[in-house]
Order: C-alpha cells, then structure tokens, then sequence
C-alpha cells in the first residue's frame, strides 16, 4: 500500500518557473524524504526533513512538512530543463536498522525550455 | 554515480523460468534494500537485509527470494516467472538507515 501520496501525478512548466509538488500520508512518521528519478533511472535522493523540522532547504529545493496535516511540499525554484523527471516522497515506518521506506507514485515533472 | 552496483541490466526470459539478480551496495553500506517498480504498482518494497540478516519484509511473493552474503553483496531470486513480474527492480543500500542510495536498476522482461 502506498503510504506518500504525491500530488499532481503531472506537471508541465516553462522553464524558469517555478514547480511545487505535494505530498500527503496517513501515519506518523521519523522522517519524510524526497527523490528524483529520471526516465527508467534509479531514484536519487534529493532531501531529508525530519518530523520536528518544518522547512529545509537545499539549493533550488525547498520542503516543508506539516505533521499536523500529515502533508509536505516540494519546491523548485527557477526550474531547468535538466529538472525534467519523477519525484517522489518516501516515508519511514520504523527506526533503528529497519528503514522501510514507502513511496509514493510520484509526480511527473516536465519542464519545457 | 551512487556507488550501487546492479546486475545485469537487463533480463529477457520466458515464463516459468528462474533468475537472478545481482546488487552490490556502497563501501560501508550494512542494509541492503530491494524495490519492485511497475507502472501499476508503483514503487513497492520487497525486502530489507542488514548485515546477514533480513530485517524487514515488504510486498515479496513467495516465488521470491533474497540473501545478503558476507561480503555484503545481495541476490534477489524470482522463480516460476510470470508475464506480470516483468518489472524494474531496483538495490539500495544505506549506512545509518535514512537516505537510500539506488543502484541502475534491472530491468527484467519475461515473455
């Protein structure tokens, strides 16, 4: 079952603009991570916010994380066309030496140049 | 370059049949992870092991199985192939257990 549930499955921007993907789940969580996969591609690991963090960033990346919602974002600032792929959220349902990680389906990002 | 090693890339074989697939994880790295990815499915986790040891299981079938060997290295087993286990499968291993790191993926295509 799919715990991370992204929102919108599909994006298509201009280049330059700037892109926001949501992010919702059900349980509580340690942490929440995002990931990049570019076409067929194994998943990059972009971000990391922590449940008692509310906003993070990381170059163009910015997360933030509502726990009273059970919901994140993803920003991207000024996007590229190299920005171009899926994201996706992963959450942990466990600690210690058991990260499982469930993901969500992803949103589709295209950025048109 | 994530420091995952998968292979092979891809794998054509015909149902009932058995392979399989190879994952190599990051120096240091004790967990080693396997993902399922299918348009229908999604990403879906099968299995964890660390050090040796499974430690958590996800959505794996029966026909399915995995060991981590003392060098680290880990195999994952598919058995009497079926058209809808034709999937990407995707190795990744951590350190402290937060951020995975994914290998290429194999690309499994069963006729």
């Amino acid at each position: 079952s799919q715990q991370g549930e992204e929102d919108p499955q599909a994006l298509s921007i201009q280049e330059g603009e700037n892109a926001t993907m949501n992010c919702s789940y059900k349980t509580s969580i340690n942490n929440l991570q995002w990931y990049r996969q570019n076409s067929g591609r194994g998943l990059v690991h972009l971000i990391l916010i922590r449940s008692n963090e509310r906003e993070k960033h990381s170059g163009r990346l910015r997360v933030t994380l509502d726990t009273s919602k059970k919901s994140s974002s993803l920003l991207i600032t000024a996007s590229r066309a190299a920005d171009t792929a899926s994201y996706f959220c992963a959450t942990d349902e466990s600690g210690g030496s058991n990260y499982k990680l469930t993901f969500g389906k992803g949103t589709l990002l295209t950025v048109n140049p | 370059d994530s420091g995952v090693t998968q292979t092979p890339k891809h794998l054509i074989t015909a149902t009932g049949q058995r392979v399989t697939l190879r994952c190599s994880p990051r120096s240091g790295d004790l967990s080693v992870y396997w993902y399922q990815q299918s348009l229908d499915q999604g990403l879906q986790f099968l299995i964890q092991y660390y050090n040796g040891e499974e430690r958590a299981k996800g959505n794996i079938l029966e026909r399915f199985s995995a060991q981590q060997f003392p060098d680290l290295h880990s195999e994952l087993n598919l058995s009497s192939l079926e058209l809808g286990d034709s999937a990407l499968y995707f190795c990744a291993s951590s350190r402290r257990g937060d951020i995975q790191y994914f290998g290429a993926g194999t690309r499994l295509s069963v006729l």
